[in-house]
């Protein structure tokens, strides 16, 4: 069964800095391209990273490009997102999820951390 | 930019009612690379339709995706209760990478 576990999650201020985690299992890891996608209070869906299976490609979104880095470890199947000079508009739920084979679809999810920037 | 426009906004519909979502493309997408997701309050998304018309693991048979180029419908042929969602399509391959609708909020009457 896959299954995809973030954490890292918490309260901050403007400029401050955070670290998700994402430990995967049921699944070859290493296979897989990776993503963060994240979700505003009451808001929609936004990708917001992409990492290819071996790393050596990652994708970002504009509103965070220079600020967030995505990163992963296969040896510990887990996937990263460090978060620098963060603002009131990065707040919120933080999913990770894996692509599909094509890496067209994003066919499982984490339950999602959320994260909270405000002074 | 690849934007995706969802619409209705809103649905709502009396169960066993048939459910049409639209989401129109601003340019064309591979059907390969088109996907929707259901999202139930206090839950992650969870893949309905990859694609365009490929139901996933577990999906029920009501809920069926087609089209092609820029515009493709997500359909929910009997309404359930359980059905009540947001419902985003999504897209693979323009700039940025992926990019999702705004969603369909879909309500029982």
């Amino acid at each position: 069964e896959v299954q995809l576990l973030e954490s890292g999650g918490g309260l901050l201020p403007p400029g401050g800095s955070l670290s998700l985690s994402c430990a995967a299992s049921g699944f070859t890891f290493s296979t897989y391209t990776m993503s963060w996608v994240r979700q505003a209070p009451g808001k929609g869906l936004e990708w917001v990273s992409g990492i290819s299976g071996s790393g050596a490609g990652t994708y970002y979104a504009d509103s965070v490009k220079g600020r967030l880095s995505i990163s992963r470890d296969n040896s510990k199947n887990t996937l990263y997102l460090q978060m620098t000079s963060l603002r009131a508009e990065d707040t919120a739920v933080y999913y990770c999820a894996k692509s599909s084979s094509n890496w067209a679809s994003f066919d499982y999810w984490g339950q999602g951390s959320v994260v909270t920037v405000s002074s | 930019e690849i934007v995706l426009t969802q619409s209705p906004g809103t649905l709502s519909l009396s169960p066993g009612e048939r459910a049409t979502l639209s989401c129109r493309a601003s340019q064309s997408v591979s059907s390969s690379y088109l996907a929707w997701y259901q999202q139930k309050p206090g839950q992650a998304p969870r893949l309905l339709i990859f694609g365009a018309s490929g139901r996933a693991t577990g999906i029920p048979d009501r809920f069926s995706g087609s089209g092609s180029g820029t515009d493709f419908t997500l359909t929910i042929s009997r309404l359930e209760p359980e059905d009540v969602a947001v419902y985003y399509c999504q897209q693979y391959g323009g700039s940025p990478l992926w990019t999702f609708g705004q969603g369909t909020k879909v309500e029982i009457k």
